[in-house]
């Protein structure tokens, strides 16, 4: 079975500040994994995935996350938060079966 | 515009009716997924379907749940005799492919549904 933590469910940053938000899974087959951030009365779009590529994988908005099979984890960062990147973003992870589970995501606030 | 449309965006419903969801895909995608999602969680999978047909079910999907492909094109999700705990965002996303999911779901707007 295919499941995924993520670590807080709300997390406040300043304008500026770096973006961390924590993502660990549990995979009995090499996982996918991906990050979705779903804006206010809007559908999920993708931010990133990892695939088995390049463990460091950059999406859009000047996101990125690492994929550390040591410490299950796939961590979402960005070096400078923006207010635009007030959302609630959502990690995920699929294998060999065919549908993605989502984790209960994290809400990220950004203040002025 | 050509992503995922999902119909109608928001139901009030009394507890006992019928209900029905329809979502129409990227035209080109062969998968099509049923999520739903309630106030501070993430998506739950209840169903999908490789072209027309459905493939997996989860359990959240009681029996008086039913969803269908017909033609591999649009899909419609029923809930019978519904209840105050179907209350909660149904999701619609498609996807292109064979095999595990190592693609990205377009997701639809959702469809809001509140039972009275």
């Amino acid at each position: 079975a295919q499941s995924v933590t993520q670590l807080g469910s709300h997390v406040s940053v300043s304008e500026g500040a770096l973006v961390l938000l924590r993502c660990n899974y549990s995979s009995s087959v090499p996982p996918y994994l991906f990050w979705y951030v779903q804006y206010p009365n809007q559908g999920l779009q993708l931010l990133l995935k990892y695939t088995s590529a390049a463990t460091l994988v950059k999406g859009i908005n000047g996101f990125e996350a690492e994929f550390k099979k040591s410490e299950t984890s796939f961590h979402l960062t960005k070096p400078s938060a923006h207010m635009s990147d007030a959302a609630e973003y959502f990690c995920a992870v699929s294998g060999s079966k065919i549908k993605t589970i989502f984790g209960a995501g994290t809400r990220l606030f950004v203040k002025a | 515009d050509t992503g995922v449309s999902q119909d109608p965006r928001h139901k009030i419903t009394k507890r006992g009716q019928n209900v029905t969801f329809r979502c129409d895909p990227i035209s080109e995608h062969n998968r099509l997924y049923w999520y739903r999602q309630t106030l501070g969680q993430g998506p739950e999978f209840l169903t999908y379907f490789q072209n027309e047909a459905q493939l997996e079910k989860s359990r959240l999907l009681s029996d008086r749940f039913s969803a269908e492909r017909p033609k591999g094109s649009f899909s419609t999700l029923e809930i019978q005799r519904t209840e105050q705990g179907d209350s909660a965002m149904y999701l619609c996303a498609s996807s292109s492919g064979t095999g595990p999911n190592t693609g990205e779901l377009f997701f639809g707007e959702g469809s809001r549904l509140t039972v009275l």
